[in-house]
């Protein structure tokens, strides 16, 4: 079974950084691509950042580029989001997703964490 | 790519016919998925390719759509699908979700 794990959410000031971790398993981690998803507060879904199986590839929304570096350990079946730079917009429930393939032919995410709350504020 | 998803809520009744459409405003093929997302939780994907059913969804929920123009139908509606759906596009980055519908018990 698929388990996606969020970890490093909190309360952070504005033009701070955090570190978000996802711990995968029930899967063979390397041979697929993971994302990114974020949610405010009431608010629908947005897409944040997205890699390849090997971390080689990485892709992220305008809104984020520059502050914000989606990565990947494959020998810790890990997945990271470091955030700098944060704002008041940046409030969410950020969710890890796994992709339904390694990077090419994606079908979209298949599996899904429970998310963590990241909260900017002074 | 933008994402139009109408209507953003509806009010239905159990045994109802539901359908919700989602625009893109480039082809994507049938790169899109749906997703049903119940307060509080995480999303959970329903259909793939446009029109294919995730494994273990009831088969009342059907997708269909090539290009822009998407659907998702829910044939029957039952008292557990009062919740938001989202349409994703995923054949261009920044992949991109419909702004959700929120299904509501009339």
């Amino acid at each position: 079974e698929v388990q996606l794990l969020e970890s490093g959410g909190g309360l952070v000031q504005p033009g701070g950084s955090l570190r978000l971790s996802c711990a995968a398993s029930g899967f063979t981690f390397m041979n697929y691509a993971m994302g990114w998803v974020r949610q405010a507060p009431g608010k629908g879904l947005e897409w944040v950042s997205g890699l390849s199986g090997s971390g080689g590839i990485t892709h992220s929304a305008d809104s984020v580029k520059g502050r914000f570096t989606i990565s990947r350990d494959n020998s810790k079946n890990t997945l990271y989001l470091q955030m700098d730079s944060l704002r008041a917009e940046d409030t969410a429930i950020y969710y890890c997703a796994k992709d339904s393939t390694y990077y090419y032919d994606s079908s979209g995410y298949d599996s899904w964490g429970q998310g963590t709350l990241v909260t900017v504020s002074s | 790519i933008q994402m139009t998803q109408s209507p953003s809520s509806l009010s239905a009744s159990v045994g109802d016919r539901v359908t919700i459409t989602c625009r893109a405003s480039l082809g994507i093929r049938n790169d899109l998925a749906w997703y049903q997302q119940k307060p509080g939780k995480a999303p959970q994907r329903l259909i793939y390719a446009a029109s294919s059913l995730q494994s273990g969804v009831p088969s009342r929920f059907s997708g269909s759509g090539y290009g822009t123009e998407f659907t998702l139908t829910i044939r029957s509606l039952q008292p557990e699908d009062f919740a938001t759906y989202y349409c994703l596009q995923h054949n261009f980055y920044p992949w991109t979700f419909g702004q959700g519908t929120k299904v509501e018990i009339k």
